[in-house]
């Protein structure tokens, strides 16, 4: 079944610097992966989806992600963090089935001024 | 338009308590789900409704019962809830169910069960 796995619980970065959030897949079928952003007390809003059409996919607010397949990875970054992105970050893969995400555990980025 | 409502925003209710969630959207998607977020963890999937017929219910307790009017609308009915029901509870929606497919996401209603 595919998964994913998101590495840091907590990421810290100070504002205007790089924003790096790791994601790694397990797939046995070309993977449908996303990112989804849920700033506090709201709902996931949807930043950027793969779908094979391109391996680099650019979001919203700045966002953009690369699928990398030799390590099966799709990490997402942003050149300049902004106070705004404060928020729990999650990556999902789409299930076989057809249904489920299948989501990462969530990184919680701090943007400190 | 990608707007996904959910109704109300916050519940508090006693454990003989009978209430009701709703979620409504307005995108033409055929495929509707409810989630359960707690705290610092991610979303778990409960329910998928496909054309209004319930495709999978991830061994939710009966104390939830889901239902689907019509293919804009999505219920929650909750009855007899436990302390550890307190959670999040969000709506989404998807064109079409099946692999790849994007779900958008309510803002949750928080649930408090005392």
């Amino acid at each position: 079944a595919q998964s994913v796995t998101q590495l840091g619980s907590h990421v810290s970065v100070s504002e205007g610097a790089l924003v790096l959030l790791r994601c790694n897949y397990s797939s046995s079928v070309p993977p449908y992966l996303f990112w989804y952003v849920q700033y506090p007390n709201q709902g996931l809003q949807l930043l950027l989806k793969y779908t094979s059409a391109a391996t680099l996919v650019k979001g919203i607010n700045g966002f953009e992600a690369e699928f990398k397949k030799s390590e099966t990875s799709f990490h997402l970054t942003k050149p300049s963090a902004h106070m705004s992105d404060a928020a729990e970050y999650f990556c999902a893969v789409s299930l076989d089935s057809g249904y489920a995400l299948n989501f990462g555990k969530g990184t919680s980025l701090l943007v400190t001024p | 338009d990608t707007e996904v409502t959910q109704t109300p925003k916050h519940l508090v209710m006693g454990m003989t308590n009978k209430k009701s969630l709703k979620c409504e959207q307005h995108m033409g998607h055929r495929a509707m789900y409810w989630y359960k977020q707690k705290a610092k963890k991610p979303p778990e999937l409960m329910f998928v409704y496909s054309y209004e017929k319930l495709s999978i219910n991830e061994s939710v307790p009966s104390r939830f019962s889901p239902e689907c009017p019509n293919s804009s609308l999505l219920n929650l009915h909750l009855h007899a809830l436990q302390p550890e029901d307190s959670a999040l509870y969000l709506c989404a929606s998807s064109q079409e169910g099946g692999r790849g497919g994007t779900q958008y996401f309510g803002p949750g209603t928080r649930l408090t069960v005392l």
